[in-house]
């Protein structure tokens, strides 16, 4: 959507290598969230976060409301990361609505 | 371990038919929602609910009714289905308290319109 601005648009990794995706926020954000849709199409969340970082495994999410962005960082990218990553953005001022963005579809490859 | 479950996981509906989407919570959130998502696009809101017998209007709420009878439960109606709703919804419920604004989502519903 025109609120939460996802990229890249999609993504190859090789195995065992690292990247970052990141979203843009035109919207006063409160919150953020990451989530993973898996191939068959299930939605998990990986990160909630105020203002910070958080990191879990491989993966490490930064969110900086100043500047409204957010970073999701994968370490050492395995077949399983595999799937499309969106970033969700809670809205300060519109009833603490949650907009998402389109997506990073990631590949990684052996 | 939180769980949201909808039926049914798949539908072929008829154009202009009627077609209900169903949703269950076991996680005692107040909050539920349902969201569309089409082809290599993110989730867009339909409708949500904050208490039982109560429904607000989301982001694209036309050609869509909801219904929050309990707190459990939470279905998205199609009272004349059209092509242009293919797509897959899932519903989501949140607490707004300890675990903040974090969804939990349902597996997803794929209605297909013909």
């Amino acid at each position: 959507g025109d609120q939460v601005k996802q990229s890249p648009s999609a993504l190859s990794l090789q195995e065992g290598t690292n990247s970052a995706l990141r979203c843009n926020f035109s919207i006063a954000t409160t919150t953020v969230q990451w989530f993973l849709q898996n191939p068959r199409g299930s939605l998990m969340n990986l990160f909630y976060l105020v203002p910070g970082t958080k990191e879990n495994g491989r993966l490490k999410s930064t969110f900086n409301s100043k500047e409204s962005y957010s970073t999701l960082h994968i370490r050492d990218a395995q077949l399983e990361d595999s799937g499309t990553y969106f970033c969700a953005a809670e809205a300060r001022n519109n009833n603490n609505r949650i907009f998402f963005g389109d997506g990073t579809q990631l590949v990684v490859k052996p | 371990e939180a769980a949201v479950t909808q039926s049914p996981r798949s539908k072929v509906a008829v154009t202009g038919g009627k077609v209900t989407l169903s949703c269950h919570q076991t996680n005692n959130h107040d909050y539920m929602y349902w969201y569309r998502q089409d082809t290599g696009h993110g989730l867009r809101l339909i409708h949500y609910s904050y208490v039982a017998d109560s429904t607000e209007k989301g982001d694209i709420p036309d050609g869509y009714k909801a219904s929050r009878p309990s707190q459990e439960n939470f279905s998205l109606i199609l009272e004349l289905a059209s092509l242009s709703q293919t797509a897959v919804y899932f519903c989501a419920s949140s607490d707004r308290g300890n675990s903040g604004n974090t969804l939990y989502f349902g597996e997803g519903s794929r209605l297909i319109v013909v």
